[in-house]
């Protein structure tokens, strides 16, 4: 099935460094979304992309949507602890209701 | 707003017992819900996709007589898993979608299964 190429895998970095994340697919997507997994919990929405180029910001994240719609990419500034998760992109192909999960992205941030 | 909850959050039982989760979005009327099962340290695999007042549709490998998916109202989907087995220990987790202009898919927190 459709797969999403979500890189890097993990990250290890220091409290107030910046760190960057990206997802690549050969499809074109119609929305990218950025969620963050915490243990035990559900993902939680971050940020929502629906048009090629768009820049899109949350507080210290931003998210942009790659001009061939093939990618996306999620930047975290100056990281604190709490950024401690796993970061997943997600897909949606035109004319689905279905997501296309990366693999995730495991951010640890040493205080 | 668009908050999903899930009950309950973590569930044991015996072999050969059936469990239900349910999956409520909380302040939006969601007429397509997803769900999900996630394995340690692993992404989230899709299941099903559960449409209010139709039958769910399941995705290749997913026994559907195993994980009855009912969606009953535009705020409520359930997942029972009939005749549960140690095997479908599982971290269980579903969605509910937004639609619209900017759609969207909100999560639950997420049910732990853990089949003795």
């Amino acid at each position: 099935g459709q797969q999403l190429n979500q890189s890097p895998q993990s990250m290890f970095i220091q409290e107030g460094e910046d760190v960057s994340m990206n997802c690549t697919s050969s499809s074109i997507f119609n929305t990218w979304l950025w969620y963050k997994q915490e243990p035990g919990e559900g993902p939680v929405l971050l940020i929502a992309l629906y048009k090629a180029g768009e820049l899109t910001s949350n507080g210290r994240l931003t998210a942009q949507f790659g001009i061939t719609r093939k990618d996306s990419f999620l930047n975290i500034s100056a990281s604190i602890p709490s950024d401690v998760g796993i970061y997943f992109c997600a897909g949606q192909l035109g004319g689905s209701e279905k997501l296309v999960f990366g693999k995730g992205m495991k951010l640890t941030v040493n205080p | 707003g668009a908050v999903v909850s899930q009950h309950p959050s973590r569930v044991i039982c015996k072999s050969g017992t059936s469990v239900k989760i349910e999956c409520r979005s909380l302040d939006f009327q969601a007429t397509t819900m997803f769900w999900y099962r996630q394995f340690p340290k692993k992404s989230l695999m899709l299941m099903a996709t559960s449409n209010e007042g139709s039958k769910a549709t399941y995705e290749q490998g997913v026994e559907k007589d195993k994980f009855l998916i009912n969606h009953a109202s535009l705020t409520l989907s359930t997942l029972t898993v009939t005749s549960a087995h140690p095997e479908d220990s599982s971290f269980y987790i579903c969605s509910a979608r937004l639609g619209g202009a900017r759609e969207t898919q909100y999560f639950g927190p997420g049910t732990r299964l853990l089949v003795l």
